[in-house]
C-alpha cells in the first residue's frame, strides 16, 4: 500500500512555456501533499506544502507564482511551473502524508525529470 | 527538527554488513529517527524509523544508543542494489509533524 505515482516521469519543454505534473496517492487520501525539487548530485529541497483544498504554503525562496500548485482532491496535486526556464530544469519529486488514520508517514513519489531548452 | 549529521561517504563489500552512522545530538524526546534512501534518479524510500529501542524490519536494523544522540543503520548483507544515497533524518511524529526534511546524507557505494 501508500504508493504515490507522478506523471510524467520525464518532460522536455522550450523555454517560456509552462508544464504540468501531476501526483497522485493511489490507495490512500493524501491530506498533505509536498513538492521537493533536487538538482543534480545535491540533496531534495522542499519547495512547497499543500493541503487539500487550501493554498499552497511556499518555502523561503520559491516563487508562488511561477510554481502554481493545485491539491484539489485528497488524491491529486498538481505542479504547473510556468513560463520556464533552463534554470528551471530539475528532479520534482511529490510526496503525500495521509492523516486520517492518524499515518502521519511520507510517501514519496517516482519524481519528474524537467528538461527546458 | 532536530538537524544530523552523516559522513559523505561510505564503500561497503557486497555480501558484507553496511553499517551507517547519523549524528543527532539535539534531539528532543518526541522526535523520531528516519532512514530513507534514494536511488539514482529515482524518489526517495523508506527504510526504517525508531525512537528509541532498536528496531529491526526486513529492510534494515535501526540501532539508537542509549541516549540518542546517534544511531546506525545496519544492512546486513548489501548487495550491489543497495549502491544509494542514504538519508537519516529526525522528525516529530505527533498530529502537527512538520515534513520530511533532508541533509546532504551518506553515498553508499558497495562493491562486487
Amino acid at each position: 500500500g501508500a504508493v504515490v505515482s507522478q506523471h510524467p516521469s520525464w518532460v522536455i519543454c522550450k523555454s517560456g512555456t509552462s508544464v504540468k505534473i501531476e501526483c497522485r496517492s493511489l490507495d490512500f487520501q493524501a491530506t498533505t501533499m509536498f513538492w521537493y525539487r533536487q538538482f543534480p548530485k545535491q540533496s531534495l529541497m522542499l519547495m512547497a506544502t499543500s493541503n487539500e483544498g487550501s493554498k499552497a504554503t511556499y518555502e523561503q525562496g520559491v516563487e508562488k507564482d511561477k510554481f502554481l500548485i493545485n491539491h484539489a482532491s485528497l488524491t491529486l496535486s498538481t505542479l504547473t511551473v510556468t513560463s520556464a526556464h533552463p534554470e528551471d530544469s530539475s528532479f520534482y519529486i511529490c510526496s503525500a502524508r495521509g492523516g486520517a488514520s492518524g499515518d502521519y508517514e511520507q510517501y514519496f513519489g517516482p519524481g519528474t525529470r524537467l528538461t527546458v531548452t | 527538527d532536530a538537524k544530523t549529521t552523516q559522513p559523505p561517504s561510505m564503500d561497503c563489500a557486497e555480501g558484507r554488513a553496511a553499517n551507517l552512522p547519523c549524528n543527532h545530538s539535539t534531539i528532543s524526546g518526541n522526535e523520531y529517527v528516519y532512514w530513507y534512501r534514494q536511488i539514482h534518479s529515482q524518489g526517495p524510500q523508506y527504510i526504517i524509523h525508531g525512537l528509541k529501542n532498536n528496531e529491526t524490519n526486513e529492510m534494515a536494523s535501526l540501532i539508537i544508543t542509549e541516549d540518542r544522540k546517534s544511531s546506525t543503520l545496519i544492512l546486513p548483507h548489501a548487495t550491489l542494489r543497495d549502491t544509494a544515497v542514504y538519508y537519516c533524518i529526525v522528525r516529530g511524529r505527533s498530529g502537527s509533524a512538520r515534513q520530511l526534511t533532508f541533509g546532504s546524507g551518506t553515498q553508499l557505494t558497495v562493491l562486487p
